[in-house]
């Protein structure tokens, strides 16, 4: 099994809202990432969890919160989001870093 | 730091026909390689990865590819392609670098089919 689960698959939130992505994995992996991606160009990496431990990119606005509960999950909590962040959110997992990466099919998410 | 090149932005292939993509990486030690096709809306599906080892590596839906050091290339080929296949195709180095340990993505290829 190879699945990696994004929840919702869709979003639409104001430039005040405070929403969160779930990434779900059940896989055993220990590295799990977020990317943005937006249209027709190649994901782009925002964080990196390795063992609950966060690599943080450092050209990721801080209106992008991630959290690592559990070594299964991944959130992204979303504050104060701008139009120019709509986007596709891909969550991955690997089994260690620098491990094949497995990707969910993504939140499409629209700031209005 | 990595970096990863495709050449390509579109390609267009006969059905039946055979198909190369081309990639090229930069990177100081040995990479690790992949290649993900996308279609629309979708997230990445992994179609093959080179970790070491023999330099010809088969994947999924009948894709190949092949490292070559000297070149620095790792271009995915299949025999024969299918309408099925239109999509977007990234070629992918994982690396240390940045602060962060995750995959550096081409630019994507994308391509289309024609009957």
């Amino acid at each position: 099994d190879t699945e990696v689960t994004q929840t919702p698959k869709h979003l639409v939130m104001g430039m005040t809202n405070k929403k969160s992505l779930k990434c779900e994995q059940h896989m055993g992996h220990r590295a799990m990432y977020w990317y943005k991606q937006k249209a027709k160009k190649p994901p782009e990496l925002m964080f990196v969890y390795s063992y609950e431990k966060l690599s943080i990119n450092e050209s990721v606005p801080s209106r992008f919160s991630p959290e690592c509960p559990n070594s299964s999950l991944l959130n992204l909590h979303l504050h104060a989001l701008q139009p120019e962040d709509s986007a596709l959110y891909l969550c991955a997992s690997s089994l260690l870093i620098l491990e094949t990466q497995y990707f969910g099919p993504g939140t499409r998410l629209l700031v209005l | 730091a990595q970096s990863v090149t495709q050449p390509d932005i579109h390609i267009t292939v006969s059905e039946g026909a055979s198909l190369e993509l081309r990639c090229n990486y930069s990177y100081g030690a040995t990479p690790y390689l992949f290649w993900y096709v996308q279609s629309p809306g979708q997230g990445l599906q992994l179609l093959l990865k080179y970790f070491s080892g023999d330099t010809l590596v088969q994947g999924i839906k009948g894709f190949e590819a092949e490292f070559k050091r000297s070149q620095s290339s790792f271009n995915l080929r299949k025999p024969s392609v299918h309408w099925s296949d239109a999509a977007e195709y990234f070629c992918a180095v994982g690396a240390r670098g940045g602060g962060a340990d995750g995959l550096t993505f081409g630019k994507g290829t994308h391509l289309i089919i024609q009957p």
